[in-house]
């Protein structure tokens, strides 16, 4: 079955760069749809992107457009998410999650803080 | 984008009680393929969401059959019947049909 292990909680300035990893076990990362959501402290869930592993194309949620970028290292099953020029609202957990439609399988989540 | 509403966002409940959750999004929810792609998750403070609900009515492996799903086109429900302690926490639903993907706001679950 699959799982995902990502990678360890960052501390961050305003106007910096994050990426975040996501390392998949169980599965080879080409056969997986992957998606990357995010939950600001005691706020809800929101998608910033996925890739498809059916088409091989990766979509972005327009609010992210141009500061996110999603990529993949299939020598070790690894996906990545970068976002940049951080500011304090991008201050959340980041997940990803597996699937096309349906997120079957979740990390265990990475807390980005943005923070002077 | 499609949006997804919730209600109630809070529900407290009484042990051995049943609850229910509405989930209603701007447009239909009904792919080209044919399949009704509206999850519901579960998430514990602290916790990843965990997937318990698949298109409509689909029980994920491991999930009482005291929790279901239903509901079409744009009107959906989740009941979980005689609530134990362990239901406690936030309840998503969520669309996979229309790209990108959309969350409910939540609605948390707590025992009265």
């Amino acid at each position: 079955q699959v799982q995902l292990v990502q990678s360890g909680a960052e501390v961050k300035r305003p106007g910096a760069s994050v990426k975040v990893s996501c390392k998949v076990s169980g599965y080879t990362l080409t056969e997986l749809s992957m998606h990357w959501v995010r939950q600001a402290p005691g706020q809800g869930l929101e998608c910033l992107g996925a890739f498809d592993a059916d088409n091989g194309e990766t979509f972005y949620a327009q609010k992210f457009q141009g500061r996110v970028t999603m990529t993949q290292d299939l020598s070790t099953d690894t996906a990545y998410m970068e976002l940049s020029s951080l500011r304090s609202e991008d201050t959340a957990v980041y997940y990803c999650a597996t699937g096309q439609r349906e997120l079957p399988v979740w990390g265990q989540g990475t807390l980005v803080t943005v923070s002077t | 984008d499609v949006v997804m509403t919730q209600s109630p966002l809070s529900l407290p409940v009484t042990l051995g009680q049943s609850a229910s959750i509405s989930c209603r999004s701007g447009q239909s929810l009904v792919h080209s393929d044919g399949y009704t792609y509206l999850n519901w998750f579960h998430q514990r403070p602290g916790q990843s969401p965990r997937r318990l609900i698949y298109k409509v009515s689909k029980r994920d492996s491991g999930v009482p059959d005291r929790i279901s799903g239903s509901g079409s086109g744009t009107d959906f429900t989740l009941k979980i019947s005689r609530v134990e302690a362990e239901d406690v926490g936030f309840y998503y639903c969520m669309q996979g049909t229309h790209w990108p993907p959309a969350f409910g706001q939540g609605t948390k679950v707590e025992i009265k």
